[in-house]
C-alpha cells in the first residue's frame, strides 16, 4: 500500500529564507510525483510535475527534486514571499489501472514580513 | 483556456436529502477524477471517469456514485446525506495518460446539517 508522507507538518519563516520541503513515499513504483499548493478553502493549483524518468523540475523560485529509489521528493523554495503562505501537497500516481493520486497530508507554511 | 470548473461554490444540506456536484474539465481531458476533503483529513479519492466509463472507484458506500456526460463533464451525486458528508470536494481533470498533469478544480463546499 502507497503511502506518502510530508515533513514538516507546519513551517514558519521570515520573509527572504530560502526553504525545503520534504515528501517521503513508501512504493517506487510511481509514474510521476506532481506539487500542490492550496490556499484555505480552495482548490489545488498544480506546481511542478516529475515524471518517474526525471530527476528534477523547475518553475520560477520553485524546483523540485525525485528520487524515486529512496522514495523522496523535495521541493526547493527559493527567496520566500509572504505571499507564498499556503498548504503544500505532494502526491505520487501509481503504476497500477487506477490512475489515482495518493496525496500526502500537506505541509501548512506561513512566510512572516 | 478555461480551467477545470466546479458548481456549485457551497451546498447546504440536511442529512438524509441528496447532493449533487457538477464539474466541467479543461477542454480536450477526458479523464474526470472526484476527492473528497474532509476537514483533518487528507485527500481521499472517491471516483475516476474516462469516456463515460467509471474506470475506478475509492473506499466509499455505494451512496456516492456519479457519471460522464458525452462532452465528459462530469457530475457526483451523494444520496441519504450524512452528517460526516460535509467536506470539499474536488474535482480534477487530466488526459487519459499515465503521465498526465492533473488540473483541480476550486472546489464545491457541501455542509450536512
Amino acid at each position: 500500500k502507497q503511502e506518502v508522507t510530508q515533513i514538516p507538518a507546519a513551517l514558519s519563516v521570515p520573509e527572504g529564507e530560502n526553504l525545503v520541503l520534504n515528501c517521503s513515499f513508501t512504493d517506487s513504483a510511481i509514474y510521476n510525483l506532481q506539487w500542490f499548493r492550496q490556499d484555505p478553502g480552495k482548490g489545488l493549483t498544480s506546481l511542478l510535475l516529475i515524471q518517474s524518468s526525471q530527476r528534477e523540475q523547475t518553475s520560477g523560485r520553485l524546483n523540485a527534486s525525485l528520487d524515486k529509489s529512496s522514495g523522496r521528493s523535495t521541493l526547493y523554495i527559493a527567496a520566500s514571499q509572504p505571499g507564498d503562505s499556503a498548504t503544500y501537497l505532494c502526491a505520487v500516481r501509481r503504476t497500477d489501472s487506477s490512475y489515482k493520486l495518493i496525496f500526502g497530508s500537506g505541509t501548512r507554511l506561513l512566510v512572516r514580513p | 483556456e478555461a480551467g477545470v470548473t466546479q458548481s456549485p461554490t457551497h451546498l447546504i444540506k440536511t442529512r438524509g436529502q441528496q447532493a449533487t456536484l457538477r464539474c466541467s474539465p479543461i477542454s480536450g481531458h477526458t479523464s474526470v477524477y472526484w476527492y473528497q476533503q474532509a476537514l483533518g483529513l487528507g485527500l481521499q479519492f472517491l471516483l475516476w471517469y474516462d469516456e463515460g466509463e467509471e474506470r475506478n472507484r475509492g473506499n466509499f458506500p455505494p451512496r456516492f456514485s456519479g457519471r460522464q456526460f458525452p462532452n465528459y463533464s462530469s457530475e457526483l451525486n451523494v444520496n441519504a446525506l450524512e452528517l460526516e458528508d460535509s467536506a470539499l470536494y474536488l474535482c480534477a481533470s487530466s488526459l487519459y495518460w499515465e503521465g498526465a498533469e492533473a488540473f483541480f478544480g476550486q472546489g464545491t463546499r457541501l455542509t450536512v446539517v
